[in-house]
């Protein structure tokens, strides 16, 4: 099966760095997507790792470790606006574009 | 600007209607679209992968009957719910990514069905 692994809640403060965690155990891995989705709106895409390492996309970056199944997306200099619903989300390579989600990590930002 | 289009974003109706979704991608063919459903403070579930020109593939526990996808041409599927039911209430996304490796999967804006 598939099962892919995030906190459900985090709070941090404007101006502050948060750390978003998923672990993930999928059968086939074609690469690792973060998501952000504000309340009632669909999601967007914020980054893609497919290799081990860092990827830097201006105040997002995001990390993979495939030996370890594991990811980070990292937030800097935390505005009220990325207060929303980060999505983790699993390519296995079986169908193209098919992803598999995690249920979401809801940040709220606070003044 | 939006790669994928959907359309409705909202729509109410009463038990027992049919209901029509339009997913289109705008600059791009796609092969392949994939719907989802997605109940409040819930994640996204795959629901049906849309394959041009044959028949989707279901997720385990949906029901084919009741959701309809029809995948005509390279940039248009449609899901029917069929008969809806209050228990269909939900928010519908489509997804859809240019037919090569690694690309993300674009999000149309989502539909709010709400069955009265």
């Amino acid at each position: 099966g598939q099962n892919i692994d995030q906190p459900t809640e985090m709070t941090a403060t404007e101006g502050a760095i948060v750390q978003i965690n998923c672990t993930y155990q999928t059968s086939g891995f074609n690469g690792l997507f973060w998501y952000q989705q504000h309340a009632g709106e669909a999601p967007t895409f914020l980054s893609y790792n497919v290799l081990d390492g860092l990827e830097e996309k201006g105040r997002f970056s995001s990390f993979l470790s495939r030996s370890k199944g594991y990811s980070y997306l990292l937030l800097k200099e935390l505005q009220m606006k990325d207060s929303a619903s980060y999505l983790c989300a699993v390519g296995p390579g079986s169908t193209l574009g098919r992803l598999y989600f995690g249920r979401g990590t809801q940040l709220t930002v606070w003044p | 600007g939006a790669v994928v289009s959907q359309h409705p974003s909202w729509v109410i109706c009463k038990s027992g209607t049919s209901v029509k979704i339009e997913c289109r991608s705008l600059d791009f063919q796609a092969t392949t679209m994939f719907w989802y459903r997605q109940f409040p403070k819930q994640s996204l579930m795959l629901m049906a992968t849309s394959n041009e020109g044959s028949k989707a593939t279901y997720e385990q526990g949906v029901e084919k009957d009741k959701f309809l996808i029809n995948h005509a041409s390279l940039t248009l599927s449609t899901l029917t719910v069929t008969s809806a039911h209050p228990e269909d209430s939900s928010f519908y996304i489509c997804s859809a990514s240019r037919d090569k490796v690694n690309q993300p999967q674009h999000f149309g804006d989502g539909t709010r069905l709400s069955i009265l």
